[in-house]
């Protein structure tokens, strides 16, 4: 089965700086996506950005980018220019050829002012 | 108009009742999921269904029940409600087909707390 981990339940960032959120998993599958959800205190889950696997360049969207290592099964999130708005839980997604999403358990986003 | 709704936002309900959670979707997508989210654990796949006479059961199915009624409505149901099934409740949909990108859209949950 697979399996997201997300080593950091909590991270904090000052306003306007850069933060970058870890997230690895373990597959035996070569073709996969990858995705960052964002859930603010209204509890929405909101895509952030997402990485097909047979690509090697990496994903972005705007201030967000991943970081993807398939080799080492690593996939990172980095936001450049924290804003308050960003403050939110992270959870980095697996989602597997069959179509299932396997979540990480989350990471707390703060930003400091 | 949301794409995805979820009825009802909030429900306090008591052990051994049972209750119904309801998803709808205007997205015509044909997949749709449960997850459970608990502190600490993120969000669990519960039950899915892929069209309307497929049903299929997630990581912690055992509690829950579902029903499929039509492609754009997908119901959750805990026969006999328990203190550990209080949790926040999502639905969520995506479209068919190998070329899509396949996003799941989520609605905006619901809160049980089973007392």
């Amino acid at each position: 089965a697979q399996t997201v981990t997300q080593s950091q339940p909590e991270m904090s960032v000052q306003e306007a700086e850069t933060v970058t959120l870890s997230c690895t998993y373990d597959t035996s599958e070569s073709d996969y996506y990858l995705f960052w959800y964002k859930q603010p205190p209204s509890r929405q889950m909101i895509l952030v950005i997402r990485q097909e696997a047979y690509k090697q360049q990496n994903a972005t969207e705007n201030r967000f980018s991943v970081n993807f290592q398939k080799a080492a099964k690593s996939f990172s999130l980095k936001i450049s220019d924290s804003q308050l708005g960003d403050a939110a839980m992270y959870f980095c997604a697996y989602r597997s050829p069959l179509e299932k999403l396997t979540f990480g358990t989350g990471t707390r986003l703060t930003i400091i002012p | 108009d949301a794409d995805v709704t979820q009825t009802p936002r909030n429900r306090i309900t008591k052990t051994g009742k049972r209750i119904m959670l309801e998803c709808s979707q205007t997205k015509g997508h044909d997949r749709m999921y449960w997850y459970r989210q608990d502190p600490g654990l993120g969000l669990r796949l519960i039950y899915y269904s892929f069209d309307v006479k497929d049903i299929n059961k997630g990581e912690i199915s055992d509690g829950y029940s579902v029903s499929r009624q039509a492609q754009a409505k997908f119901s959750l149901s805990l026969e006999s409600a328990i203190p550990n099934q209080t949790a926040l409740y999502f639905c969520a949909t995506s479209p068919s087909g190998r070329d899509n990108d396949n996003e799941q859209f989520f609605g905006p949950g619901t809160r049980l707390t089973v007392l």
